[in-house]
């Protein structure tokens, strides 16, 4: 599985935006950037994918370098709610047999401060 | 909001006793599969299948974990015999994968075991 690379641990202030880099230099040309985030006592949600270009929903928008080594996901003005680990993951495209399967590292841990 | 279902949310058993997760994955979704928590190895793949076939399962040790989904509802993860390093969160996600999807995972909320 191709590999991605996070920072541990990042801090915010409540309203302001934050962006979470995520490096993956060994990315292959059909591979998604998929991004999920765990809060305390749950099963990681997911946030936000895409193959090539930026991408923007209601919770966060995803940046994507124009090499894809590397992504950032921005949210826009984060509240306390938003405090938790933050994974960056790589997928294969549809109809392969590994399509769905990936490798979850470390995460960011992203603390909001009032 | 469909969500994914496990059973039971917590566990406390002692060394050597049989343990049956059971997960229910969202209707419709075709792929599930099962993950294991810990702080020291994080989130790790244990084994998932696809429209109840198993696809991998080279993440779970062979001698004393098995998966089965005994019909499209329901996933289980069983432990025999149970070991105090298998203690961790597990949790089941489900979603459908095709040709031309690419669809996110939906995970359950977990089940934390502890064996004693």
């Amino acid at each position: 599985d191709a590999k991605t690379t996070q920072p541990n641990s990042m801090e915010s202030n409540e309203e302001e935006p934050v962006h979470l880099p995520c490096n993956h230099s060994t990315i292959s040309g059909t591979d998604y950037i998929h991004w999920y985030r765990q809060l305390p006592s749950q099963g990681p949600e997911y946030v936000i994918h895409g193959l090539t270009s930026n991408v923007n929903n209601r919770m966060a928008s995803l940046a994507i370098a124009e090499d894809r080594k590397s992504s950032t996901l921005i949210l826009h003005r984060a509240t306390l709610r938003d405090a938790a680990v933050y994974y960056c993951i790589l997928r294969d495209p549809p109809g392969g047999t590994n399509a769905g399967k990936s490798t979850f590292g470390d995460g960011t841990t992203l603390t909001v401060k009032p | 909001d469909a969500r994914v279902t496990q059973t039971p949310r917590d566990k406390v058993t002692e060394m050597g006793q049989e343990v049956t997760m059971r997960c229910q994955p969202i209707l419709g979704h075709n792929t599930v599969f099962w993950y294991r928590q810990t702080m020291m190895q994080g989130l790790e793949l244990l084994a998932y299948f696809r429209n109840r076939a198993p696809l991998d399962d080279s993440g779970m040790p062979k001698d004393r974990f098995s998966a089965e989904m005994p019909d499209a509802t329901l996933a289980t993860l069983k432990i025999q015999p149970s070991e105090p390093r298998d203690s961790a969160v597990y949790f089941c996600a489900s979603g459908f994968f095709g040709t031309l999807i690419n669809q996110p995972q939906h995970f359950g909320d977990g089940t934390r075991l502890s064996i004693l």
